[in-house]
């Protein structure tokens, strides 16, 4: 099973947006509504921040918001802060497997 | 509220097993099933496999089959990773994160696995 394709790095500066998208194929992405994403820093567990594709867990700020069309979902972060600079990964559901994105590094410019 | 808490870190010499505790409270242990996760250095997260907690029914990544066996213990709401044949990359650090629905809601805090001769 190979890896989802994500961009690695992105940027924005404070108050912007920025969007990060997850490239698969049918038999994961495409295929189910079970696309997550998690907030990754060095030194601490993943967080999730959205799951099957465009909801939030409470306590996650509605900045962060998610889409999928096709075999392709993003992650879209509004209103850029600093505290959002971290790493980003998707996940899909892919028949009995899941699927990890590459990660890509958020950098709040 | 719900916890994973794994073992401490481990230091293994290359061809030699290695064995990571996952302690679950907070929640019903059978209720949801168990996710483990690895991260080498300069890497992703990498999927390693999927046990249910009530019937004990695993998928592996291919990439671990035969090598990779996770286990659970129901009354001690603890599930159990081994990974044996160890080589230096598979030097990372592993996670348990519970899976609600093809969803890994939480984590554990990480153990870090070093294999070197």
């Amino acid at each position: 099973q190979s890896a989802l394709t994500q961009p690695p790095s992105a940027s924005g500066s404070p108050g912007q947006s920025v969007a990060i998208s997850c490239t698969g194929t049918s038999s994961d992405v495409g295929g189910y509504d079970y696309v997550s994403w998690y907030q990754y820093r060095p030194g601490k567990a993943p967080k999730l921040i959205l799951y099957e594709v465009s909801k939030r867990p409470s306590g996650v700020p509605d900045r962060f918001s998610g889409s999928k069309s096709g075999t392709t979902a993003s992650l879209t972060v509004s209103g850029l802060q600093a505290e959002d600079e971290a790493d980003y990964y998707c996940s899909s559901y892919a028949g009995t497997n899941r699927v990890f994105g590459g990660g890509t590094k958020l950098t709040v410019l | 509220q719900v916890q994973l808490v794994q073992s401490g870190a481990e230091v293994k010499k290359p061809g030699a097993s290695v064995k990571v505790s996952c302690r679950t409270s907070g929640y019903t242990f059978t209720d949801n099933g168990l996710t483990w996760v690895r991260q080498a250095p300069g890497q992703g997260l990498e999927w390693m496999g999927w046990i249910s907690t009530y019937r004990g029914n695993t998928n592996y990544a291919q990439k671990f089959q035969g090598r990779f066996t996770m286990t659970t213990d129901a009354s001690r709401s603890t599930a159990y990773m081994e990974l044996r044949s160890l080589r230096s990359d598979d030097t990372a650090v592993y996670y348990c994160a519970r899976d609600k629905l093809y969803t890994l809601d939480h984590w554990g805090q990480g153990t870090q696995v070093t294999v070197s001769s």
